[in-house]
């Protein structure tokens, strides 16, 4: 079965680091891109790091860089977030997602979108 | 950064009812680069249609995209009980960032 599974969530005060892992199984982890999506309580889902297959482009929103950093194992099959400065707006349930991608050779371009969600880690920060 | 613009922000439908869901981009999107998620209660958000109009593995008929530019639409042609949720697009240009719209909150009578 293709999924991805998070842990590590938990309550943090402001100010403080948190490491999220996501395992990954059933596919072949080190052939695709991967994301982490969070949504606030009651609130939209956000999308908020990417990280290519062998992990040397990465991107981040705003609102985390500088104080987030995404990584991989591929040997490990692992996804890894690791969040530091924490602030209450980063409260949220966090997604791993894996993104699919394949070239259409009908309309000559590549199309993209994220296919395996997990169930989610959950991140309180307050103190 | 692209916006994602959605309406209506909730719609109320009886079972059997046509559900057309909005979402507008502030620039030109292309196609392939448009996706729509379902989140019902409680759960993860799980990948209905990809690539605009393209249904994921296992989605019912039903459930269809279309649209180019800066317009896209999701249509449940009858909806179900089943379908109560926040559907969500997404687009993700050449790279990222990339970006969601609010969402649009179904509720069947």
């Amino acid at each position: 079965e293709v999924q991805v599974v998070e842990s590590g969530g938990g309550l943090i005060q402001p100010g403080g680091s948190l490491r999220l892992s996501c395992a990954a199984s059933g596919f072949i982890f080190s052939g695709h891109q991967m994301n982490w999506v969070r949504q606030a309580p009651g609130r939209g889902l956000e999308w908020i790091s990417y990280i290519s297959d062998r992990g040397d482009i990465r991107y981040y929103v705003d609102s985390v860089k500088g104080r987030f950093t995404i990584s991989r194992d591929n040997a490990e099959n692992s996804l890894y977030l690791q969040m530091t400065n924490l602030r209450a707006e980063d409260t949220g349930v966090y997604y791993c997602v894996r993104q699919q991608e394949y070239y259409d050779s009908s309309a000559t371009n590549w199309v993209v979108y994220m296919d395996v969600w997990g169930k989610g880690t959950t991140v309180t920060v307050s103190s | 950064e692209v916006v994602l613009t959605q309406s209506p922000g909730t719609v109320s439908l009886s079972p059997g009812q046509r559900a057309t869901f909005s979402c507008r981009t502030s620039h030109s999107v292309a196609t392939n680069y448009l996706a729509w998620y379902q989140q019902r209660p409680g759960q993860a958000p799980l990948l209905l249609i990809y690539g605009a109009s393209r249904r994921a593995t296992g989605i019912p008929d039903r459930f269809s995209g279309s649209g180019s530019g800066t317009v896209f639409t999701l249509t449940i042609t009858s909806v179900e009980p089943e379908d109560s949720a926040v559907y969500y697009c997404q687009q993700y240009g050449s790279s990222p960032p990339y970006t969601f719209g609010q969402g649009t909150k179904l509720e069947i009578k």
